[in-house]
């Protein structure tokens, strides 16, 4: 079975401030794909990025960079320098290769920059 | 990416009654899922809806509570049957080709059951 664990289900940052999301997961398979993704107050879920269990290499998008850690089997995703607008709920979520993209997600960590 | 839209995009409805949520998708996808988020809580995977057959139910979900339909490569629908003031929540629909494996979600359709 798969598991994703965010542990922290809750962060507030001042803004300006550096912040990282954790996640961890658990699988058998040895390819799989790791994913992030952010819920605005609006609902709708807004897709980040994708990694593949193959690529460790780490990757910057503007503010945003993602830490994969096979070894550790973490995921974790860093917002440099932090915006009122980065304020969400993120999940972190794991499919299966395969043509499957079932996915299953992290109970969420939601995340509050104050002005 | 596909563009999924979604509705009704919310809905108050009664103990005991039935509503459907359709989800229409703007190009051919491969697959097609169906998702609940209870409030403040992550999404589960209801089930995945299967073109021209019956759909797969996830562990917990069962085919009386949540009749899926999916006609075509574009277009699903999910009833939530008999419904509990438990089954307020936000309906999600996800779609994705075969091997793309990013899947993009609609909107939410958000329920509240009185």
């Amino acid at each position: 079975a798969q598991k994703v664990t965010q542990a922290q289900t809750e962060i507030s940052v001042v803004e300006k401030e550096d912040v990282t999301l954790d996640c961890v997961y658990e699988t058998r398979d040895t390819t799989y794909y790791l994913f992030w993704y952010k819920q605005p107050p609006s609902g709708e879920l807004v897709f980040l990025i994708r990694r593949n269990s193959f690529d460790e290499q780490n990757e910057i998008s503007g503010r945003y960079s993602w830490n994969f850690q096979k070894s550790t089997s973490s995921f974790n995703f860093t917002i440099t320098a932090s915006q009122v607008v980065d304020s969400a709920v993120y999940f972190c979520a794991l499919s299966t290769l395969f043509g499957n993209e079932k996915l299953t997600f992290g109970t969420g960590t939601r995340l509050t920059i104050i002005p | 990416s596909a563009v999924i839209s979604q509705k009704p995009s919310r809905d108050i409805c009664q103990r005991g009654t039935s509503l459907t949520i359709q989800c229409q998708v703007d190009s051919q996808v491969t697959m097609m899922f169906w998702y609940r988020q209870q409030p403040g809580q992550s999404l589960t995977l209801i089930a995945t809806a299967n073109q021209g057959s019956e759909a797969t139910y996830e562990s917990g979900f069962v085919i009386d509570k949540f009749p899926i339909s999916r006609p075509n490569l574009t277009f699903s629908t999910l009833t939530v049957s008999n419904m509990s003031p438990e089954d307020s929540s936000i309906y999600l629909c996800s779609a994705g080709s075969s091997g793309a494996n990013v899947l993009t979600f609609g909107a939410g359709s958000r329920l509240t059951v009185l």
